[in-house]
């Protein structure tokens, strides 16, 4: 089925480093969503966005929805342990289609 | 629980042989989405219902694959002749409206094909 392309697929970082990841599409999306999944667990919403150029955090979090409506970021500020898990990107038509993930892993 | 709940969290069945697996819905969640996640991807959609009715299953990947939602509140995927292939978790979500924003997500049923 259709996917979003998203990078990077994993991230080796040291506590308190900032994490950046991307999605873009092909497709234009009204909506963009970021979602954490942890082992066992279904993804959490993070992050919605509903509007081109949008920028909205939540906490140390940020996400911006590209101009164009086919891209978007998520930015993680002074990463921390409880950070750990894969991170998806999903635009919205009324199902959701996903990016394939980008794992995070903090280095001891 | 206030949550979306999923049942079994786990099934191990041999090829050939027929499974369901439940959804619970948050309460007067209208809309509810089935979707299959296999390792190291992002969750792929198979049908989404509003209310009784299947809106779209076009993510359906073949006729062993049905769902249905008699009701208006819990779902129950049916997978005939499971396939190797069918192995996946699958999750369900549920929103408050159609195409609403947040879609709250079960743990997921685990399926394993041997």
């Amino acid at each position: 089925g259709q996917q979003l392309n998203q990078s990077p697929q994993s991230m080796f970082i040291q506590e308190g480093e900032d994490v950046s990841m991307n999605c873009t599409s092909s497709s234009i999306f009204n909506t963009w969503l970021w979602y954490k999944q942890e082992p066992g667990e279904g993804p959490v919403l993070l992050i919605a966005l509903y509007k081109a150029g949008e920028l909205t955090s939540n906490g140390r979090l940020t996400a911006q929805f590209g101009i164009t409506r086919k891209d978007s970021f998520l930015n993680i500020s002074a990463s921390i342990p409880s950070d750990v898990g894969i991170y998806f990107c999903a635009g919205l038509v009324y199902q959701l289609i996903w990016g394939a993930g980008t794992k995070l892993i903090i280095k001891p | 629980g206030a949550g979306v709940s999923q049942t079994p969290s786990n099934k191990v069945t041999e090829k050939g042989k027929y499974v369901e697996l439940r959804c619970d819905p948050i309460s007067g969640h209208t809309a509810l989405y089935w979707y299959r996640q296999s390792l190291g991807q992002g969750p792929e959609f198979l049908i989404y219902f509003q209310g009784t009715g299947a809106a779209d299953d076009s993510g359906l990947p073949n006729d062993r694959f049905f769902a249905v939602r008699p009701e208006g509140s819990v779902s129950t995927l049916k997978i005939q002749r499971t396939e190797r292939g069918d192995s996946a978790v699958y999750l369900c979500a549920s929103s408050l409206t159609e195409g609403g924003n947040e879609q709250f997500f079960g743990p997921g049923t685990r399926l394993t094909v041997l």
